[in-house]
Formats: C-alpha cells, sequence, structure tokens
C-alpha cells in the first residue's frame, strides 16, 4: 500500500492553462504539506494544512491554491501557469509523535 | 533565505569509505534536525533525525553528529556502499513543523 501518493506523475501543459495535482495519505496524519523542488534540487515548503485547515503559507503566489476536501487528501491547483512554474511538486504527511514527514512520489510538471 | 546551508554540494567516495556532509543554522529556535535522502525520481525519504538534547545518534552505518554551540550538524555515512549514491538533504524546524531544508549535497560512491 502506497503511503503518500499523488496524481498525475508528469504534467506537461501550456503556459497559460489551469492544472490541479492531487494527493492522498492513508497514514492517519492530521497535517500535509505541499513543496516545490527547483531544477537544482532546491526544496521550499509551499502550504501545510492541519486537519483540513491552512496553517502554512509561504508567501506563494495566489494563482496556487490549495483545497483539502478531508484529512487524507491535499490538492494543488495552478492557475495561469508560468515557465517558472515548472518544477517537482510534492506532497508530505507528518507523523504527530516523531514529527517524521513522509512524501509522495512528486509530480513533475513541465510548463512550455 | 536559506535558514540551513548545506556542504558539500556533491561528494564522490569509494566503497567502503567514509562520506561526511556537514550543515549550519541560525536559527536557535530550531528543534528537530532529520536528514533525508532521495533517489532520482523518488520523493525524499527520512533518514535519520536528532534532536539538541543529543549530540549524537547512530543507526547503523549512518552517524549524526550535533554541536548545540557551533549551531551545526552533520552526517557521516561509514562503509559506504553504490547502493547509498544519492541526494540527501539536511533539514531543520521548530514548532510550527515546517522543514527548513538545505540545499543539498550528491552523493557518489564508486564501486
Amino acid at each position: 500500500d502506497t503511503a503518500v501518493s499523488q496524481t498525475p506523475k508528469y504534467l506537461v501543459t501550456q503556459m497559460g492553462n489551469d492544472k490541479s495535482i492531487k494527493c492522498e495519505q492513508n497514514l492517519g496524519h492530521d497535517t500535509m504539506y505541499w513543496y516545490k523542488q527547483d531544477s537544482k534540487k532546491f526544496l521550499k515548503i509551499m502550504f501545510s494544512y492541519n486537519n483540513k485547515e491552512l496553517i502554512i503559507n509561504e508567501t506563494v503566489p495566489n494563482r496556487f491554491s490549495p483545497k483539502s476536501p478531508d484529512k487524507a487528501h491535499l490538492n494543488l491547483h495552478i492557475n495561469s501557469l508560468e515557465l517558472g512554474d515548472s518544477a517537482v511538486y510534492f506532497c508530505a504527511s507528518r507523523h504527530l509523535i516523531t514529527d517524521t514527514q513522509y512524501f509522495g512520489p512528486g509530480t513533475r510538471l513541465t510548463v512550455l | 533565505q536559506q535558514q540551513v546551508k548545506q556542504s558539500p554540494q556533491s561528494l564522490i567516495v569509494q566503497k567502503g569509505g567514509i562520506s561526511i556532509i556537514n550543515c549550519a543554522y541560525e536559527n536557535t529556535a530550531f528543534d528537530y534536525f532529520p536528514w533525508y535522502q532521495q533517489f532520482p525520481g523518488k520523493g525524499p525519504a527520512l533518514l535519520i533525525a536528532i534532536r539538541p538534547d543529543v549530540s549524537e545518534k547512530k543507526e547503523g552505518r549512518f552517524t549524526i553528529s550535533f554541536n548545540k554551540s557551533a549551531k551545526q550538524f552533520s552526517l557521516h555515512i561509514m562503509d559506504s556502499q553504490p547502493g547509498d549514491s544519492a541526494t540527501y538533504f539536511c533539514a531543520a524546524s521548530m514548532g510550527d513543523y515546517k522543514l527548513s531544508f538545505g540545499a543539498g549535497t550528491t552523493v557518489t560512491v564508486r564501486a
């Protein structure tokens, strides 16, 4: 069973389009995250949700809108995609006691 | 600005050798210091983590050394194996559970 899953694995789209990435965790964790990994492999947090409530928003452009329909799911919707949005996006969830964050396999977004 | 500085950017080690990666931080409120391992095409996975009340933690061939006064911590990979070839990230967080990552170190273990 995959602990944290993301779909799609790859996403290729044109500038100006709107796209969504979905994330699901079956670990029973309350806190979930979105991270962006750029072409130099630098990982940066974008958002965090705790039990469906937004708790961290790292000055991400408002073209990015996370949504958490329930505590097992955290989706990321991106409007008006730009070339600079090309990156790998990782979803993660956090274990309450150990603080360990479990990452999904990533979604490679390419904006042409 | 980057809250955790990591070095070196890359290193090459012979099989059986020791790999050492160093990280430094400024924020004394950090209280959790994990290391993540990432293979190409995969998500990062926790390797080992330490809290500032201990100076060293060992799990198998991997050891974290922590120097609170110097605000530095390091990862030692003993008896490096080709399967250890990956990118390693140090990170730090505090009560907000927001991980601040270092820039990553690509480790190549030559057989």
